[in-house]
């Protein structure tokens, strides 16, 4: 078990430019969600994947926001024209779905996003 | 109103002593789950539980449904238990997507 993977961990970038980042899941899970954690602030949900399927996005997740998860395993989050606001640790985590009983989700150490 | 709402927001204490962290919801829920939080950004799952009780090394949890309350408590605290812990909860209409309180920042000082 190698844990949740995400990269890269740190990311600078000047307003107005696209970011893409990756999270690999643990193998064999199937479900796959990302979050944002501002600074002082709980992370908040903004989209999870089941297999290749996204099911539900947030309204936090705005058209700028696109998120893959193409041969469900790994999934990417690309943010286009980034603005200021978008400043945030980047937050992934997987679980494995049985049905009647709810599996912990695993998180990855997040992508810490800067925008200049 | 957040739907998870977690006291204190802040806490320090001296090593050795007995925490507690709160945690209150107004949402249905199908589980909860207190996390670890160090500096970084990393996020390590501590517990899950849907009643009553469960305990791991000096951790404790517990949960009140009727209530909508939950109690992270740590026994004999120790500097290394210094982290942000976030409580957050599975809505019972929820496909998966958790919701977080603002986290409670602990410091234990030696």
């Amino acid at each position: 078990d190698t844990g949740v993977s995400q990269n890269p961990r740190h990311k600078i970038t000047k307003r107005g430019q696209n970011v893409t980042f990756r999270c690999d899941p643990i193998s064999e899970h199937n479900r796959l969600y990302w979050y944002r954690q501002t600074l002082g602030q709980g992370p908040e949900f903004l989209t999870y994947f089941q297999n290749e399927a996204q099911l539900e996005k947030s309204r936090l997740l705005s058209d700028r926001f696109s998120a893959e998860r193409p041969k469900g395993s790994f999934s990417t989050l690309e943010i286009q024209r980034t603005e200021q606001g978008d400043s945030a640790m980047y937050l992934c985590a997987s679980s494995q779905s049985r049905t009647g009983s709810n599996q912990p989700q695993h998180f990855g150490d997040g992508t810490r996003l800067s925008i200049l | 109103k957040n739907e998870v709402e977690q006291s204190p927001q802040n806490l320090t204490a001296q090593e050795g002593e007995f925490i507690t962290i709160n945690c209150s919801y107004s949402v249905g829920i199908s589980a909860l789950h207190w996390l670890q939080q160090h500096p970084g950004g990393g996020i390590v799952s501590l517990f899950m539980l849907s009643s009553g009780k469960k305990k791991h090394g000096r951790l404790i949890a517990t949960i009140n449904i009727q209530e909508k309350h939950s109690s992270l408590h740590i026994t004999a605290s120790h500097p290394r238990d210094s982290a942000v812990y976030i409580c957050a909860v599975l809505g019972n209409r929820s496909q998966g997507n958790l919701i977080f309180g603002k986290g409670t920042k602990l410091s234990v000082k030696p």
